[in-house]
């Protein structure tokens, strides 16, 4: 695709209730990273993966966060037992190659999470 | 520790030129990016530094310090398109630290 793609761009959950969140690199894009944008502040890092294999994941705030890319392309971000201070934008990137020291990372739109 | 400092907001009228800085302390060092983002969208590529210097592009430049842990972004002529948030980034091994981004408002 044209760029990297989010869906759904906005989810509201009731406390407790477990959400999926999806993400779409840029195709051929090796390297997939997720982060989490606080209102009025930077993206904060969660997670990385390098084609299927989830090489860091030291962002993840707590055990109810699950990220996977099974077949090295979509990318779901899973939250269990979410709770209010989950509510926040969850921003996928991706670059193209396989080490993404120096390369750009490209941005979807993000999935705005509320939950209540 | 990780801290990346940049203000918090700006103002600036049409057709001036505004400087953005940023400070940082990492514990790793893999380049320096500049992304600009309007409210309710993606954060958007703007520049790259690894190497001390000016990089300019278009109407805006960026500048990187290494010894000092500094770098601006400038930004010429500017537009009311131009109002947005400039977010400042380190590469650090396998990921972006972020800045809290500082929101830009241009004026006619």
């Amino acid at each position: 695709g044209a760029g990297v793609s989010q869906s759904p761009r906005y989810k509201v959950a009731k406390r407790g209730q477990d959400v999926a969140l999806r993400c779409d690199p840029i195709s051929g894009h090796v390297s997939l990273f997720w982060y989490q944008q606080a209102l009025g502040q930077g993206p904060e890092f969660l997670t990385y993966f390098q084609n299927e294999a989830q090489l860091d994941k030291s962002g993840l705030p707590s055990d109810r966060f699950f990220a996977e890319r099974p077949e090295g392309s979509v990318s779901t971000l899973k939250i269990q037992r979410t709770q209010q201070e989950d509510s926040a934008v969850y921003l996928c990137a991706s670059s193209s190659m396989r080490d993404p020291l120096q390369e750009t990372q490209y941005f979807g739109p993000g999935t705005r999470l509320l939950v209540l | 520790g990780q801290n990346i400092d940049q203000p918090t907001e700006m103002t600036a009228t049409e057709g001036a030129i505004v400087q953005i800085n940023c400070t940082y302390q990492t514990s790793g060092f893999n380049g320096l990016f500049w992304y600009q983002q309007h409210a309710g969208e993606a954060p958007t590529f703007l520049s790259y530094n690894v190497l001390d210097g000016l990089e300019e592009k278009g109407r805006f430049s960026s500048f990187l310090s290494r010894s000092k842990g500094y770098s601006y972004l400038l930004l010429k002529e500017l537009q009311m398109k131009d109002s947005a948030s400039y977010l400042c980034a380190v590469s650090d091994t396998d990921k972006l630290i972020f800045g809290t981004g500082t929101r830009l408002q241009v004026f006619p």
